[in-house]
């Protein structure tokens, strides 16, 4: 069973600029979430989709914005692009999404993106 | 609200010798408890997990931890650390749709 893929893996990008990450979960599982791991900040939570409605969000500011498609494959944007975004972005999903489920999560091994 | 305390930024221990990262958290409501493991250059993959029932839960590659509702804690340990272990572990905590982790612990594991 394939694991959560993420696209790409690395990239760069210059201050300004957008960016758009790719998840494609593990089959059947249709909830994704979206994280950003830096060393100052840790792990921290973006926002979760499911069946293709954003559920939950994280502190961020709206440049960062996600969206899910009907397949479950997921995408978040960022734009206007900072110094400050350079980061391990990870992606995970689960089967479902509901409250007190307790459902395990398993991560995508993440996009690097560094702004420069 | 959900917060996880790990306790040390980072712990060193020589091969063959216990492993223990501490986690405590705090809930409102009773959690849903995971221990994730890092590698260098990887996303997290899933330790262990407590949801109900028995409070002692075994995971993977050797590691258990044991939910001590009294103590709001849920410490990972392993008996015999290899070298193959060193990896930074976050602690989790699963509650009303969303994932609190820890800061983190990087194990570090000398010959």
């Amino acid at each position: 069973k394939a694991g959560v893929t993420q696209t790409p893996r690395y990239l760069i990008k210059t201050r300004g600029q957008q960016v758009t990450l790719s998840c494609s979960p593990i089959s059947g599982h249709r909830s994704v979430s979206w994280y950003q791991q830096t060393p100052g900040q840790g792990l921290q939570f973006l926002f979760e989709y499911f069946s293709e409605t954003q559920r939950n969000k994280g502190n961020f500011p709206g440049r960062f914005s996600g969206r899910q498609f009907s397949n479950s494959r997921s995408e978040m944007n960022v734009s206007t692009l900072e110094l400050g975004d350079s980061a391990l972005y990870l992606c995970a999903s689960s089967l479902s999404s509901g409250p007190l489920s307790g459902n395990t999560i398993y991560f995508g091994e993440g996009s690097w993106l560094t702004v420069v | 609200a959900q917060s996880v305390t790990q306790l040390g930024s980072h712990v060193s221990v020589s091969e063959g010798a216990l492993v223990l990262l501490r986690c405590n958290y705090s809930s409102s409501v009773p959690p849903y408890l995971f221990w994730y493991v890092q590698y260098p250059n990887q996303g997290l993959q899933l330790l262990l997990k407590y949801t109900t029932g028995a409070t002692l839960v075994k995971g993977i590659n050797g590691f258990e931890a044991e939910f001590k509702k009294s103590e709001t804690s849920f410490h990972l340990t392993k008996p015999s650390a290899h070298m193959s272990d060193a990896a930074e572990y976050f602690c989790a905590v699963h509650n009303f749709n969303k994932f609190y982790f820890g800061s983190g612990t990087k194990l570090n594991v000398k010959p």
